[in-house]
C-alpha cells in the first residue's frame, strides 16, 4: 500500500461543468475525510466518512457538493455547476480509528481549477 | 466559535532554532497536531499532543499548555529543507480536526 491516492492531480473545467474525484485511502483505514485548501489557508473540513456511513457534513458545503463511498473503501466528491469559487486544492486524508484519535493520512490533493 | 491562531510568517536562519506558537479555542479538546506542508504538496504528520508538556522528536518538539490554550513547535538545527507551513490542528468534542491558516516558515542561509 502506496498510502492515501486521490485522481486526478489536477483539473481544468469550463465553470457550470460537473466534476468528479477520486480518493482511495490507505486499504485497512475506516475513516475518510474530505478537505478544501486555498492558498495561505489551512485546510476546511467537507465531510467524513466513518466506513460507508457520511457521519458529518460542514455546512459550508452546498447542495452543489456531493460525496460517496459505496463500499467502504474509496470514495468519490462531485461537483456540479462548477463556479469560480470552487477553484482550490481538494484533499483527501484517511485514518483507523474507533473514536479515539488517530493520524490522519493525506493524499496528494487535486487542484481544481474553474475558468 | 472556534479559532486557531498562528502567525503567517516566520523567518529563520539556517542551523538556528525557531518556535511557532500556536493558540486554540475549541469546543472541546482530544488532543493537538502539527503537521508540515511543503508548497503543492499534501499535509504530513509532525506530531500529537495530549497532555501537558513536552514531546521530542528528534529535531522537532511540540508543547502543549491545556490550560493556556497553548501550544509550540521547536524546530532546532534548522535546514533549508524545512522551509515549508506548519500547520496546527486540534480535534474538538466531536473528534473533528479544525486547522489553523499554517505558518509560513522562510529558512535562509
Amino acid at each position: 500500500d502506496t498510502g492515501v491516492s486521490q485522481d486526478p492531480r489536477h483539473k481544468i473545467t469550463k465553470r457550470g461543468q460537473n466534476v468528479t474525484f477520486r480518493c482511495d485511502p490507505i486499504s485497512e483505514h475506516n475513516r475518510l475525510y474530505w478537505y478544501r485548501q486555498t492558498l495561505g489557508q489551512g485546510p476546511e473540513f467537507l465531510t467524513y466518512f466513518q466506513n460507508e456511513a457520511q457521519l458529518e457534513k460542514s455546512r459550508l458545503l452546498s447542495d452543489r457538493f456531493s460525496a460517496e463511498r459505496p463500499k467502504g473503501s474509496f470514495s468519490t466528491l462531485e461537483i456540479q455547476r462548477t463556479e469560480q469559487g470552487d477553484s482550490a486544492m481538494y484533499l483527501c486524508a484517511s485514518s483507523l480509528g474507533t473514536g479515539d484519535i488517530a493520524e490522519a493520512f493525506f493524499g496528494q490533493g487535486t487542484r481544481l481549477t474553474v475558468v | 466559535g472556534q479559532n486557531i491562531d498562528q502567525p503567517t510568517e516566520m523567518t529563520a536562519t539556517e542551523g538556528a532554532i525557531v518556535q511557532i506558537n500556536c493558540t486554540y479555542q475549541t469546543s472541546g479538546f482530544n488532543g493537538l497536531f502539527w503537521y508540515q506542508q511543503h508548497a503543492g504538496e499534501a499535509p504530513t504528520f509532525l506530531s500529537y499532543n495530549v497532555l501537558d508538556g513536552l514531546e521530542e522528536k528528534g529535531r522537532f518538539s511540540s508543547f502543549l499548555s491545556r490550560s493556556k490554550g497553548y501550544s509550540y513547535l521547536l524546530l532546532k538545527e534548522l535546514q533549508m529543507k524545512d522551509s515549508a507551513s506548519y500547520l496546527c490542528a486540534v480535534t474538538d468534542s466531536n473528534y473533528q480536526l479544525i486547522w489553523g491558516a499554517g505558518t509560513k516558515l522562510i529558512i535562509k542561509p
